[in-house]
């Protein structure tokens, strides 16, 4: 694809909800990295993929969040009961190999009612 | 603990004039160093990625430079224009058995002033 897209762009959901998040990164791109962004900090590394290997997910704050990517492109990160302190921008990129520039996309706006 | 730290915090600038961010980082082992771009709603863009060994990479009017010895890094602007008004972010990344860590500071804000 032309860039990274991301899906939906703003989502909404009680506490104790579960949510899934997607991610389409650019198609030939190898690496595909989550990120939480809180308003006004910068992202904060949740997990990434090289394929469908997941090499890193130390920065998964809790065991509430997990990600996917079974067939090397597209991703998902789900978030089992969630709570308010969820609430965030989380943002997908991408890359051709680890060591390469990171294209972000757009971003899904959290928020836990 | 692995912390990049970036100064300051927010600039404020008026147009044409240069300005130079700086980034601090204790990340160990280092693996490479980025500056992105960000601004206000949108996702960060990329800027300039440097390895150990670059102590200077250019992109159009934005110049990042690197010492590995000291642990610091900075990002020149050159006739700052309007549309330079964003959050500037230094990323460390760390790699230990083949895994990749991204170390994001918090940014510095930039304000470029007619």
């Amino acid at each position: 694809g032309a860039g990274v897209s991301q899906s939906p762009r703003y989502k909404v959901t009680k506490r104790g909800q579960d949510v899934t998040l997607r991610c389409d990164p650019i198609s030939s791109h190898a690496t595909l990295y989550w990120y939480q962004q809180a308003l006004g900090q910068g992202p904060e590394f949740l997990t990434y993929f090289n394929y469908e290997a997941q090499p890193d997910k130390s920065g998964l704050p809790s065991d509430r969040f997990s990600a996917e990517r079974p067939e090397g492109s597209i991703s998902t990160l789900t978030i089992q009961r969630t709570e308010q302190r969820d609430s965030a921008m989380y943002r997908c990129a991408s890359s051709l190999a680890r060591t390469d520039t990171q294209y972000f996309g757009p971003g899904t706006r959290l928020t836990v009612l | 603990k692995n912390q990049v730290e970036q100064s300051p915090q927010s600039l404020i600038i008026l147009e044409g004039k240069n300005c130079t961010l700086q980034c601090n980082y204790t990340v160990s082992p280092f693996s490479n160093l980025r500056w992105y771009k960000q601004d206000t709603g949108r996702g960060p863009v990329s800027l300039t990625i440097m390895t150990f060994s670059e102590n200077t990479k250019s992109n159009g009017r934005y110049t990042a430079t690197l010492d590995a010895d000291t642990k610091q890094s900075s990002l020149h602007i050159t006739a700052s224009q309007l549309s330079d008004s964003a959050s500037y972010i230094c990323v460390v990344s760390s790699t230990t058995s083949g895994t990749y860590k991204y170390i994001f500071g918090t940014g510095t804000r930039l304000k470029v002033l007619a």
